[in-house]
């Protein structure tokens, strides 16, 4: 089966400082690779989403993730944090079984906290 | 609006007490997923609609849970019995797939979710 490991639980950046969340996963084959946001009371958002092709992938709000198979790693970065930045960001793993998409595994998130 | 809608926001129920909370996804979505998440966790897969047919389910759903379709637009996930552990929230997704399998059409867009409170 596979798993996603975020190994922050917490990240502190000053607002205007450049940004990494580190993502990790675990599956057989090439998987199908997401980042969210969510804010409190918001619903999740996708940032971005990795499928095939170019492993640098951009997303919306600035926001971009590079695929490295040899490291089964998608970590986001962001070059300017801004303060409305702050929320949960999680990674997620899909798999296509053949018959299309089945649900995600979601990482455990990583709270992103910015200081003026 | 055009998202997915879940109703309601916020349940509080006693303990044994039956729950069921419903998701309104996008109308021309034919899939539609819930997910629990539940405090410092990420969300955590409970099962998915293709249509009306529930194609998939974790084991974290037990027999205390079940979810319908009835007609493949919204849904209705039933808690029987509460227990304190099913105190989370609880959401709903929608995508539409294409046959044949990933698409850029099938990013899952989730609702706000119910937080529900077993007492």
């Amino acid at each position: 089966a596979q798993s996603v490991t975020q190994p922050d639980i917490h990240i502190t950046v000053s607002e205007g400082a450049s940004l990494e969340l580190r993502c990790n996963y675990s599956y057989g084959a090439t998987p199908y690779l997401f980042w969210y946001v969510q804010s409190p009371g918001q619903g999740l958002q996708l940032l971005l989403k990795y499928f095939s092709g170019d492993t640098l992938v951009q997303g919306i709000k600035g926001f971009e993730a590079e695929f490295k198979r040899s490291q089964s790693s998608f970590n986001l970065r962001k070059p300017s944090v801004h303060w409305s930045d702050a929320a949960e960001y999680f990674c997620a793993v899909g798999i296509n079984s053949g018959g299309g998409a089945d649900g995600l595994t979601f990482g455990k998130g990583t709270h992103l906290i910015i200081q003026p | 609006d055009t998202g997915v809608s879940q109703n309601p926001r916020h349940k509080i129920t006693k303990r044994g007490q039956n729950v069921t909370f419903r998701c309104d996804p996008i109308s021309e979505h034919n899939r539609l997923y819930w997910y629990r998440q539940t405090l410092g966790q990420g969300p955590e897969f409970l099962t998915y609609f293709q249509n009306e047919a529930q194609l998939e389910k974790s084991r974290l759903l037990s027999d205390r849970f079940s979810a319908e379709r009835p007609k493949g637009s919204f849904s209705t996930l039933e808690i029987q019995r509460t227990e304190q552990g099913d105190s989370a929230m609880y959401l709903c997704a929608s995508s539409f797939l294409l046959a044949g399998g990933w698409s850029s059409y099938n990013e899952q867009f989730f609702g706000p979710g119910t937080r529900l409170t077993v007492l």
